[in-house]
């Protein structure tokens, strides 16, 4: 069945930098565009990135622009998410989601989430 | 950039039906799908409606989707409202380079 699996969280001081990683299986992979989605505590949901299937466009929310970077592996199977100049407010369960083959709008399988916190 | 405005709460008995809106700031609501998630504690969002008014396979017929151009909203309805409905509700559209969530709405059923 489709799996996502998000790793490389963890607690992080203000100003560092992470590199989140999710494992896809059961679909191919090479076909489908991808979102990184965050939660912060007790709060909604943020969406943060997305990239085409070939990697050939990218696309941000204001609040990560020029310090998140997505990326994509193929051969691998596997979705990045490289996050520098932390900051508290980065601070939450970050999510990838697959899209469906209907348009990269529509999030059709999500992973667990992995949880990075920001703190000193 | 738009935003989608959902109700912070709502509640309603078993058995009853129970509607959620989403309104879009700006834009024509119709321009651009709506999808609706489903989050219980401590899970991740699945989907209960894409594309306005779809319903994904295993997903009940009690629940259902729609949109409102002169309110410029969109509408999940639950009937049948059962205790396992209970969960956070979010709206979901775009636009050419976004996604934009609604802020959530927690369902209560008692």
């Amino acid at each position: 069945q489709v799996q996502l699996v998000e790793s490389g969280g963890g607690v992080v001081q203000p100003g560092g930098s992470l590199r989140l990683s999710c494992a896809a299986s059961g679909f191919t992979f090479s076909s489908y565009g991808m979102h990184w989605v965050r939660q912060a505590p007790g709060k909604g949901l943020e969406w943060v990135a997305f990239i085409r299937y070939d990697g050939s466009n990218k696309y941000y929310a204001d609040s990560v622009k020029g310090r998140f970077t997505i990326s994509r592996d193929n051969s691998k199977n596997t979705l990045y998410l490289q996050m520098n100049s932390l900051r508290a407010e980065d601070t939450a369960v970050y999510y990838c989601a697959k899209t469906h083959p209907s348009g990269y709008y529509y999030m059709d399988v999500w992973g667990k989430g992995t949880t990075v916190t920001v703190s000193s | 950039n738009f935003m989608l405005t959902q109700p912070h709460s709502v509640s309603e008995s078993p058995g009853k039906t129970v509607t959620i809106s989403c309104t879009r700031s700006s834009g024509s609501i119709a321009s651009n799908y709506v999808q609706w998630y489903q989050q219980r504690p401590g899970s991740s969002p699945t989907t209960v409606i894409y594309e306005d008014n779809q319903r994904p396979s295993g997903v009940p017929d009690r629940f259902s989707g729609s949109i409102d151009s002169s309110s410029n909203s969109a509408s999940l309805t639950i009937s049948g409202l059962k205790t396992e409905d209970e969960a956070d509700y979010y709206c979901q559209s775009y636009d050419s380079s976004n996604q934009v969530f609604g802020g959530g709405t927690k369902l209560t059923v008692l």
